[in-house]
């Protein structure tokens, strides 16, 4: 069984603090990870997919870096907003082609 | 707005009605997902066309019964469905690799439905 781990849960921080998660995947038999925001009451959009080792992608205050050796991923956001509020979700992809998503982290940025 | 829609957005049902989801994709996209969330589980994927044909069935009930017609439409058929069916189900599409799905293409998900079955 596979198994994609997402840490924390939840987070609640104050606008202007910068924040990490953690998404934590099987390391063999890997062919990509992928990265959603899921705002509340719309649709999960894609940040990255990120597929080389030791990758790092940037979009704005959000970033992400990449481990396959060990099997985990970073998420960043310096400087969080308000607007940043969302549920993040990791997914992992083998050979397959299909998605293998984590429970997600649920980000609360207060004013 | 992400090119794919949904409808209905809410769908209360009893247990012995039959009703459908829609799905439709304007991305021209050749493969779509029908996912489950359940309350404080990961998305799940239940079944997934490629080029129309399906190519994944993960052990999901028969009460659950999907349908895609052509490229751009999925359809999700229920019927005799039980209470802890209730969830957000949601639609994706992406770009395929030939042959098959590509482990490198993003997703493109639907609003969803949110489903309650009395």
């Amino acid at each position: 069984i596979l198994n994609v781990e997402q840490s924390p849960q939840s987070l609640h921080v104050q606008e202007g603090d910068s924040t990490n998660f953690t998404c934590s995947f099987p390391s063999s038999n890997f062919y990509a990870l992928h990265w959603y925001r899921w705002e509340t009451a719309k649709s999960p959009e894609a940040l990255f997919v990120m597929t080389l080792n030791g990758d790092e992608k940037k979009k704005g205050r959000i970033s992400a870096t990449l481990n396959t050796k060990e099997g985990y991923s970073y998420l960043y956001i310096k400087g969080s907003q308000p607007e940043d509020s969302a549920t993040y979700l990791c997914a992992f992809s083998s050979n397959t082609g299909k998605l293998i998503f984590g429970q997600g982290t649920t980000l609360q940025v207060k004013p | 707005e992400t090119g794919v829609t949904q409808t209905p957005r809410h769908l209360v049902m009893g247990m012995t009605n039959k009703k459908s989801l829609k799905c439709e994709q304007h991305l021209g996209h050749n493969a779509m997902y029908w996912y489950k969330q359940s309350a404080k589980k990961p998305l799940e994927l239940m079944f997934v066309y490629s080029l129309e044909e399906r190519v994944e069935n993960n052990s999901v009930p028969s009460r659950f019964s999907p349908e895609c017609p052509n490229s751009s439409h999925l359809f999700l058929h229920l019927h005799t469905l039980q209470p802890e069916d209730s969830a957000l189900y949601l639609c994706a599409s992406s770009q395929g690799a030939s042959g098959g799905l590509s482990s490198y293409n993003e997703q493109f998900f639907g609003p969803g439905t949110r489903l309650t079955v009395l």
